[in-house]
């Protein structure tokens, strides 16, 4: 059972919009620290595609947005391509106990 | 060119150990925390340790606190997870990152696979 929550999959038609929920709780999101998220394709190593809550790195495609509000993250991919295909994690930082860095446990993004 | 390469993966049985090396370059290493991350087959991402950026203070997730030991040696630039008591459930992919404090994991390795097997 992952700290953070993401839906397991969704799907979308080439062009369309999706969206990604990520959700938290008042020790992690809640308490005002960022969400990050990752894409990992198979057989590679995650990338990040949205850093700080709704920043993209240099290279990213502006179709990918990010968003945060009270325990709550959201990956938005709009005009959805053939190669957006892959997992993606959200991530962030909780508070609880000694401390972690946590993850969402992934969700498969199928473009059909 | 940020590069992250780690080695020291393999077979081991149960209750064995491995070092694993994460060899850092491109960047200034002493400037970062460095992280493992680690991905069972078919699973998702599980943070598994930390260390800041002078070697100090570290941090471990709860199922490989009292097993797993984290380092770094900065004059060598790289980062070390040394795993002990292994078990099945700690065969993953182990991969390396970085990050400062707790901003994103920004770079990462290609990962290096454990595999506890009898």
């Amino acid at each position: 059972q992952s700290v953070l929550t993401q839906p397991p999959s969704v799907s979308g038609a080439p062009g369309q919009r999706v969206t990604i929920s990520c959700t938290g709780s008042s020790s992690n999101i809640g308490a005002g620290y960022d969400v990050h998220w990752y894409q990992q394709l198979p057989g590679t190593a995650p990338k990040v595609v949205i850093f700080g809550n709704s920043n993209r790195p240099s290279g990213v495609p502006d179709r990918f947005s990010g968003s945060k509000s009270g325990t709550s993250a959201s990956l938005a991919i709009t005009g959805l391509q053939a190669e957006d295909e892959a997992d993606y994690y959200c991530q962030s930082y909780d508070y609880s106990l000694s401390g972690y860095w946590v993850f969402g446990g992934g969700t498969k993004l199928t473009v059909l | 060119e940020v590069q992250l390469v780690e080695s020291g993966g393999g077979l081991v049985q149960p209750g064995g150990s491995l070092r694993l090396s994460c060899a850092a370059s491109g960047f200034t290493f002493s400037s970062y925390w460095m992280h493992w991350v680690r991905q069972a087959p078919g699973k998702g991402l599980l943070w598994v340790s930390s260390v800041n950026s002078d070697g100090g203070p570290t941090s471990y997730a709860d199922s490989v606190k009292g097993r797993f030991t984290i380092s770094r040696d900065n004059a060598k630039n790289t980062v070390y997870l040394q795993m002990t008591s292994l078990r099945a459930e700690d065969s993953a992919r182990y991969y390396c990152t970085r990050a400062v404090g707790l901003t994103d994991f920004d770079y990462w390795g290609q990962g290096t696979p454990v595999i506890v097997s009898s």
